[in-house]
């Protein structure tokens, strides 16, 4: 069974300084992508990284990278230079078998302070 | 125009109400979602729509009924709901190619319609 498990509901962070969201996943597939979204208040959820699990590079977009340990079985997101609009769900998804079909975790609840 | 539009934002219904929840992507895509996201639980894949065709129904009870007229709107119907339908229902489109979707296609998502059920 496929599996993405999330262990901090809530983290807090200083505003400029660098967290680390935990993320890990399950599967028995080879083939599978890993994503982080975020959710505001608003509702939306807002894609901000992916990872395919052939990739042999960990994934960054600007302020996000993505820690990625095959072995492990972890896909953790790491947020530099944190920013009070930062302060949102994350989740982590998996897709396998067949991609759209994202598995997601309970989230984190991020609070940047001032 | 924002990607995926969902309307309306809130909603609140009786168990006896027929109501029905919109969504329209202006994306070009061709794969659609319904996602539920309940309170303290991981969001749920409901049905999934490729090439207009239901491809995925994730053991949802029948009084969610969902609609893909075509590739750009996606409906779901609903009928005697139950207080624990209370949630936030997430409409998403990605691309597919012959009705799949590839593994490293990204969701876009709906900032949802907020259900409440008396």
């Amino acid at each position: 069974a496929q599996k993405i498990t999330q262990t901090q509901p809530g983290m807090f962070v200083q505003e400029k300084e660098a967290v680390t969201l935990d993320c890990t996943y399950d599967t028995s597939d080879q083939s599978y992508g890993l994503f982080w979204y975020k959710q505001p208040s608003s509702g939306e959820m807002i894609f901000l990284i992916y990872q395919g699990s052939y990739d042999e590079q960990n994934a960054t977009e600007g302020r996000y990278s993505l820690n990625f340990q095959k072995a492990r079985k972890s896909a953790n997101l790491v947020i530099s230079a944190s920013q009070l609009g930062d302060s949102a769900m994350y989740f982590c998804a998996m897709s396998a078998h067949q991609g759209g079909k994202l598995i997601f975790g309970q989230g984190t609840e991020l609070s940047v302070k001032p | 125009e924002t990607g995926v539009t969902q309307t309306p934002r809130h909603l609140v219904m009786g168990m006896t109400n027929k109501k029905s929840l919109k969504c329209e992507q202006h994306l070009g895509h061709n794969a659609m979602y319904w996602y539920k996201q309940s309170a303290k639980k991981p969001l749920e894949l409901m049905f999934v729509y490729s090439l207009e065709e239901r491809v995925e129904n994730n053991s949802v009870p029948s009084r969610f009924s969902p609609e893909c007229p075509n590739s750009s709107h996606l409906f779901l119907h609903l009928h005697t709901l139950q207080p624990e339908d209370s949630a936030l229902y997430l409409c998403a489109s990605s691309q597919a190619t012959n009705r799949r979707v590839a593994t490293n296609e990204k969701l876009f998502f709906g900032s949802g319609t907020q259900l409440s059920v008396l």
